[in-house]
């Protein structure tokens, strides 16, 4: 069984704080790996993805990956109050055509 | 045009009612995908179209009936539902099946089964 696991929360950080939030997968062989906003009654929303071990910057978002101990994480700098949703993290098993297996996700409460 | 859409935003329809949900791209993705997502539940895979082919089928019962008449088109038939088929539907679309592609999801279809 390919697993998927999240912290459910709820994370909560004060505003202009760093959020950091974890994931961890089951399966070594893994290729591609995302992390989707996702507001309440929404869609999911692709805000960041990466494939190589290492850091991905884009703008505030900053994702981890390390593949030695399957662990990938987001950083949200500077969090604002409208960063309040799920984080969902998806994982891209190898050989699995994009199928996405999605973790329960993290409930983010960014605080005034 | 970088979205994907569906219709309708809402349905309810009975248990012996025909109905059938509908997603678009224009972005020239190959791939494109139908999930269900119950209430603070991660969204869970059903169908996966590649180049209009189906390549993944996640043993979902015979009353949804995946459809891909083009490229850029997804229809999902859905016939003598059950009241715990009521869910988020959510349609995405990747540039290819496969691997490194990232997905995009519409704003979905909320189903109520009476």
């Amino acid at each position: 069984q390919k697993e998927v696991e999240q912290n459910s929360g709820p994370l909560s950080v004060p505003e202009g704080a760093i959020a950091s939030l974890n994931c961890t997968y089951s399966d070594r062989g893994s290729q591609s790996f995302f992390w989707y906003r996702q507001y309440s009654g929404k869609s999911p929303e692709l805000i960041m993805f990466i494939y190589s071990n290492g850091d991905k910057e884009d703008g505030r978002f900053t994702a981890q990956l390390n593949k030695a101990s399957q662990y990938v994480s987001l950083l949200i700098r500077d969090s604002q109050p409208s960063d309040s949703a799920t984080y969902l993290c998806a994982v891209e098993y190898t050989g699995t055509a994009s199928k996405l297996t999605f973790g329960t996700g993290t409930r983010l409460q960014v605080t005034l | 045009d970088t979205e994907v859409t569906q219709t309708p935003k809402h349905l309810v329809m009975g248990m012996t009612n025909k109905k059938s949900l509908k997603c678009e791209q224009h972005m020239g993705h190959r791939a494109m995908y139908w999930y269900k997502q119950k209430a603070k539940k991660p969204p869970e895979l059903m169908f996966v179209y590649s180049y209009e082919k189906l390549s993944i089928n996640e043993s979902v019962p015979s009353r949804f009936s995946p459809e891909c008449p083009n490229s850029s088109l997804l229809n999902l038939h859905l016939h003598a539902l059950q009241p715990e088929d009521s869910a988020l539907y959510l349609c995405a679309s990747s540039q290819q099946a496969g691997g490194f592609n990232e997905q995009f999801f519409g704003p979905g279809t909320r189903l109520t089964v009476l």
